[in-house]
């Protein structure tokens, strides 16, 4: 039982490249969440799904998108990087009106 | 808008001692759900406890334990006989009980890391 899976580990990109973050979860949740950790701030939601083709902006979601491509998959693209945007990124799950969140174990994203 | 804060940046404390992390946080909703997140160097954040509270009684985990005061907001961790891989950041985090949208997000304190002394 995998949990959740996040691809790449690390990545480096230049200013203006873009990527998409992999997630997947093996659990059957229906709620899959984007966040991102930065120094001194804890984490802060980017994106979420509530289920398959249904998504809603966060806190902080201007320079993203994200597609629910099933169930399983939610990923997240960075069209233009930016170096604001050098961050750990967490993809999280829940089922639908569950307690707890269980996460996935980030992305380190630098943008130079 | 809810808050959670974490005013300690670091805090030490001596293997097998006990320690307490603090954490007040700001709502105004009567029901919710409240945890302490473990993020050791690996990244990986891995619950360490939870919360609700509706619940008088405080949650207990081994030899972790919370001190929860509704009407004060205040949400304090407590580590007893203390052991070298609990160092690690620890966040404390809130959840509305809704689940509709974003408001099913955790809402993040900023962290405190905790160093262990051998």
């Amino acid at each position: 039982n995998a949990g959740v899976t996040q691809t790449p580990k690390f990545q480096v990109l230049k200013t203006g490249q873009s990527m998409t973050l992999q997630c997947a979860q093996d659990m059957n949740h229906n709620s899959m969440y984007w966040y991102r950790q930065d120094p001194g701030m804890g984490l802060r939601l980017i994106y979420y799904s509530a289920s398959e083709g249904t998504t809603d902006k966060g806190e902080v979601p201007n320079g993203y998108n994200v597609s629910r491509l099933n169930k399983r998959e939610f990923s997240l693209r960075l069209e233009s990087a930016a170096p604001s945007q050098t961050s750990v990124y967490f993809c999280a799950s829940s089922e639908l009106g569950a307690k707890t969140q269980y996460f996935g174990p980030g992305t380190r994203l630098l943008v130079l | 808008a809810q808050t959670v804060t974490q005013s300690q940046p670091e805090m030490s404390v001596q293997e097998a001692e006990t320690v307490t992390l603090s954490c007040t946080y700001d709502t105004s909703e009567s029901d919710y759900y409240l945890f302490w997140y473990k993020q050791p160097p690996s990244r990986q954040m891995i619950l360490v406890i939870r919360q609700e509270a509706y619940k008088q009684q405080n949650a207990t985990e081994n030899r972790f334990s919370v001190n929860f005061q509704k009407a004060a907001k205040s949400f304090s961790l407590k580590i007893s006989d203390s052991q070298l891989g609990d160092a690690a950041m620890y966040f404390c985090a809130y959840r509305d009980l809704t689940n509709t949208g974003a408001n099913s997000k955790l809402t993040f304190g900023k962290g405190i890391t905790l160093s262990v002394r051998p």
